[in-house]
């Protein structure tokens, strides 16, 4: 079946520029993330959603960014005014179920890149 | 603060030969650990993963052990095959927990 996609998979925009960047999950997964890899660093966990249940915000870095799961399916991720700092690859990934032990598929990412 | 660190950023191996990826995690609560592989503008792929109840885990030609009392953890891939050359990311959960924890990862490359 169709793995994670993810859209667009680059996008450039100048400083202060507000960005949208959508993941579409494996159908009847319930768990839904979204992870960002700057240059040379790890990834870094930015947001989390588990069905009907309120979202784990806990990475997100600043009130710029912000995250929505329509229907249980789609995620958007919105990052207002962005900043050079937001430059990244931002990874989406969803699960079966929530719980580390339940592997998480990753797309391919969407390469954001703030001038 | 790097919860999980992968301290060396490369290793190069002869095909054939064994390959040893280390990782070092200073959370006590991390009870789940996870290896993921990533080839180039694709997305992270699960590999293998052990549970702090256990100090082995293998997978054919992939192995990771856990020391605890060390807070450490490392990925053998014997024999080494030149598909293998990748980022190698270590990362951890905690208590149960869904959201993973990664180290900086480490790139590999085997030698034909």
């Amino acid at each position: 079946g169709a793995g994670v996609s993810q859209s667009p998979s680059n996008k450039v925009t100048e400083k202060g520029k507000d960005v949208e960047l959508r993941c579409d999950p494996i159908s009847g997964h319930t768990a839904l993330y979204w992870y960002r890899q700057s240059l040379g660093q790890g990834l870094e966990f930015l947001i989390y959603f588990q069905g009907n249940s309120a979202p784990d915000k806990s990475g997100l870095p600043s009130d710029r960014f912000s995250a929505e799961r329509t229907g249980g399916s789609v995620s958007t991720l919105t990052i207002q005014r962005t900043q050079q700092e937001d430059s990244a690859v931002y990874l989406c990934a969803s699960s079966f179920q929530p719980g580390a032990s339940y592997e998480q598929y990753f797309g391919p990412g969407t390469r954001l890149t703030v001038t | 603060d790097q919860q999980v660190k992968q301290n060396s950023p490369s290793l190069s191996v002869q095909e054939g030969r064994i390959s040893i990826l280390n990782c070092d995690y200073t959370n006590s609560m991390f009870d789940y650990f996870l290896w993921y592989k990533k080839y180039p503008a694709e997305g992270p792929t699960f590999l293998i993963s052990i549970s702090s109840i256990k100090d082995k885990n293998e997978d054919g030609r992939f192995t990771v052990f856990l020391n605890k009392s060390a807070k450490h953890l490392s990925l053998h891939i014997v024999p080494s095959q030149p598909g293998d050359s990748a980022v190698y990311f270590c990362a951890a959960s905690a208590l149960g927990g869904s959201k993973l924890t990664f180290g900086k990862g480490i790139t590999l490359s085997v030698r034909p």
